[in-house]
Parts: structure tokens; C-alpha cells; sequence
């Protein structure tokens, strides 16, 4: 069964600076989808940035972008110049490449955003 | 164009009750899905349908039921409530159908209490 961790429960950034998110998963499938969500108080569920597997290259979206590592199953995420509006839980989440898009969640980060 | 709504938004119940939570999409998408996030363990997914008239498992099925008579509506059912699925309940529903890169679209949550 694909597990997804995320072993950091909360983190800290000064405003403008930059803060890596932590994320590992356990699967034993090639080819999947990888997620970061921002869920801020409002609840609503946000899509931040997602990677295809069998893309090597790092996706980014503005002053987000991920460090995957397939090989150690590693999917963190790095918010450049942290704003305000930042601060939120984050969620990871895996999607096998087939089926029934049915998403794993890890159990978040919250992420603190000081001025 | 309203994406993804719950009805209601909150609800308090006593324990024995029985109550069913609605999900709308207006995106004529085939999959639907209903989450629970409870603190600490991120969204598990408690049931799921791949099309009208159909449903099946998730994570957590215990205590819920749930139908799809049509395609844009998804319900949840709990027909004995217990103090356990205090809960904030999310629906979600992506396109579906193919093997390309479908997201799930979230809709704002249903916060459930039972007393």
C-alpha cells in the first residue's frame, strides 16, 4: 500500500525569505503523480504545484517548486520569498497514474509566515 | 460556473442520529469522492464513484453510506452518528476517464459535530 509521510508538523519563515517542506512516500508503481496542497483557514483546498513521475525534471510555478528524488522517494517543496499569504497547511499527496485518481494524504505542515 | 458545493457547511448532531451531506459539481466530471480530515491525519478517503450509479470503498467506509443517482450529485450518509466522525468532510470531483493528468477539484468542507 503507498504511504505518504510528512515529518514535519510545523515550520517557521521570516517574511521574504525561503522554507523547504519535507515529504516521502512508499510505493512500489513507476508511474504516479505527486501533489503539494495549501489548505489555508478558509479550509478550501488549494493545488499548489504537482510532478509526474516520469519527469526528471523539478517542477516549478512561480515561487514554488519541488526537489523530487525518485530514487528516495523524496518530494519536498521550497517556497521562495515567502509572503503572508503563505502561511497555511500543506499537504502532500500521491496519485497512482491509473484508476481512479484516488489522491494519499500526508498528515500536513503548518506553515508560520512572520513579518 | 460554482466548481464543487457541500450543503450544509456545518452541522451539529447527538449521537443516534442520522443526517446526509451533499456534494454538487457543475463541472460534468465522472469522479467523485468524499474525504474526512480529522487533526493529525490529513484527508483519508472514505468512499469514492467512477460514474453515475456507482460507488466503492475508500480508506474509511465504516459508518458511512453513500449513493450517485445522478452524475452531479455525490451523497454522503450517516445513519447512526457516534462522537467518532466529528470531522470536517470533504467532497471533491475530477474528470476522470482517461490516463491523463485529471485534478481533483475540493469543494469548501462540511464541518460536523456529534455530541
Amino acid at each position: 500500500a503507498q504511504t505518504v509521510t510528512q515529518s514535519q508538523p510545523e515550520m517557521s519563515v521570516q517574511e521574504a525569505e525561503t522554507v523547504t517542506l519535507s515529504c516521502t512516500y512508499d510505493t512500489s508503481e513507476s508511474d504516479y503523480y505527486l501533489f503539494w496542497y495549501k489548505q489555508p483557514p478558509s479550509r478550501q483546498m488549494i493545488l499548489v504545484i504537482r510532478q509526474e513521475a516520469y519527469k526528471q525534471q523539478n517542477a516549478t510555478e512561480n515561487r514554488f517548486s519541488v526537489n523530487f528524488q525518485k530514487a528516495a522517494k523524496s518530494f519536498s517543496l521550497k517556497i521562495s520569498d515567502s509572503q503572508l499569504g503563505d502561511a497555511a497547511m500543506y499537504f502532500c499527496a500521491y496519485r497512482l497514474d491509473r484508476g481512479t485518481d484516488k489522491l494519499i494524504f500526508g498528515t500536513g505542515t503548518r506553515l508560520q509566515v512572520f513579518p | 460556473n460554482a466548481g464543487v458545493t457541500q450543503t450544509p457547511k456545518f452541522r451539529v448532531l447527538k449521537t443516534g442520529q442520522s443526517m446526509t451531506l451533499l456534494c454538487a459539481q457543475d463541472m460534468n466530471h465522472e469522479y467523485m469522492y468524499w474525504y474526512r480530515q480529522d487533526p493529525g491525519m490529513g484527508l483519508r478517503l472514505i468512499h469514492y464513484s467512477v460514474g453515475e450509479g456507482t460507488t466503492a470503498k475508500g480508506e474509511v467506509p465504516d459508518g458511512y453510506n453513500v449513493s450517485r443517482l445522478k452524475k452531479q450529485n455525490f451523497l454522503l450518509g450517516l445513519e447512526s452518528a457516534a462522537p467518532s466522525q466529528t470531522s470536517v468532510y470533504f467532497c471533491a470531483s475530477s474528470r476522470g476517464l482517461d490516463r491523463i493528468y485529471n485534478e481533483q477539484f475540493f469543494g469548501p468542507g462540511t464541518r460536523l459535530t456529534v455530541l
